[in-house]
C-alpha cells in the first residue's frame, strides 16, 4: 500500500485559509489521491479527490505536485465547525475493481477564534 | 436522496457473544465496505462487498463475516466477541465503475455503530 505522512496536529484562525499538507513519496501512476475528515466519532466525510491535476469543489482545493509525491488540501477560509481529523488517502485498486481507503492517523486541525 | 444509514447506533455485548450490524447504503449505490475505527485510531477496512460476493477482505479473522443482500443493504457479522472488538464500526457505500478509466469508486460513510463488548 503507498503510504501518507500527514502532520498530527495544526491549527488555523477562523477565516483564515488551512492549508493541510500530506507526503505521499511511493503513490503508483494510476492511485489517487483522496481526502476525508471526521468529526469527533462520526463517520468520515468525503471531501475531494484528484489524481494529478489540480481539483476545487465546494468544500476545498487539492493541490497535487508535478511530481505527485505530496499534495495540499486548501480550506479557503475555515470556520469552528471545520475543526476535525483530516485524512489524506492513497487509493488502492480492489481485484475485480473498485478501490479500498487505507487510513493513517490523520491531522487533527483545530480552528481557533 | 438518502445517504448511508446503519443500525443500531450503540450496541453492548458480552464476551464471547454474537453481534450483527446493519447497513443501507446511499441512494443508487450497490458496493458496500466495512470498517473499524478503535479508539484513536484512523479506521481499518474489513471488507467489501460487491453483488452479494466477498470482492475484498482486510487483515481481519474470520469471526468477522459479512453478507449482502438483493437491495445492496449489508449485515457485518462477529462471532466469540473479544474485549479488543470494542470500537466504531463504519460503512462505507459506493458505485461500481465499470466504464471509466480511473475506475475510481468514491466512498460515503454512514455515522457508524459503536459496539462495546464487556
Amino acid at each position: 500500500d503507498a503510504k501518507t505522512t500527514q502532520p498530527p496536529s495544526m491549527d488555523c484562525a477562523e477565516g483564515r485559509a488551512a492549508n493541510l499538507p500530506c507526503n505521499h513519496s511511493t503513490i503508483s501512476g494510476n492511485e489517487y489521491v483522496y481526502w476525508y475528515r471526521q468529526i469527533h466519532s462520526q463517520g468520515p466525510q468525503y471531501i475531494i479527490h484528484g489524481l494529478k491535476n489540480n481539483e476545487t469543489n465546494e468544500m476545498a482545493s487539492l493541490i497535487i505536485t508535478e511530481d505527485r509525491k505530496s499534495s495540499t488540501l486548501i480550506l479557503p477560509h475555515a470556520t469552528l465547525r471545520d475543526t476535525a481529523v483530516y485524512y489524506c488517502i492513497v487509493s488502492q485498486m480492489v481485484t475485480g475493481g473498485g478501490n479500498k481507503l487505507t487510513f493513517g492517523t490523520g491531522t487533527q486541525l483545530k480552528v481557533e477564534l | 436522496d438518502a445517504g448511508v444509514t446503519q443500525s443500531p447506533t450503540h450496541l453492548i455485548k458480552t464476551r464471547g457473544q454474537q453481534v450483527t450490524l446493519r447497513c443501507s447504503p446511499k441512494s443508487g449505490h450497490d458496493t458496500v465496505s466495512w470498517y473499524q475505527q478503535a479508539l484513536g485510531q484512523g479506521p481499518q477496512f474489513i471488507f467489501q462487498y460487491y453483488e452479494e460476493e466477498e470482492r475484498q477482505r482486510g487483515n481481519f479473522p474470520d469471526r468477522f463475516s459479512g453478507h449482502q443482500f438483493p437491495n445492496y443493504s449489508s449485515e457485518l457479522n462477529v462471532n466469540a466477541l473479544l474485549l479488543g472488538d470494542s470500537a466504531l464500526y463504519l460503512c462505507a457505500s459506493s458505485l461500481l465503475n465499470l466504464w471509466g478509466q480511473d475506475n475510481q469508486e468514491t466512498q460515503y460513510f454512514g455515522p457508524g455503530t459503536r459496539l462495546l463488548v464487556l
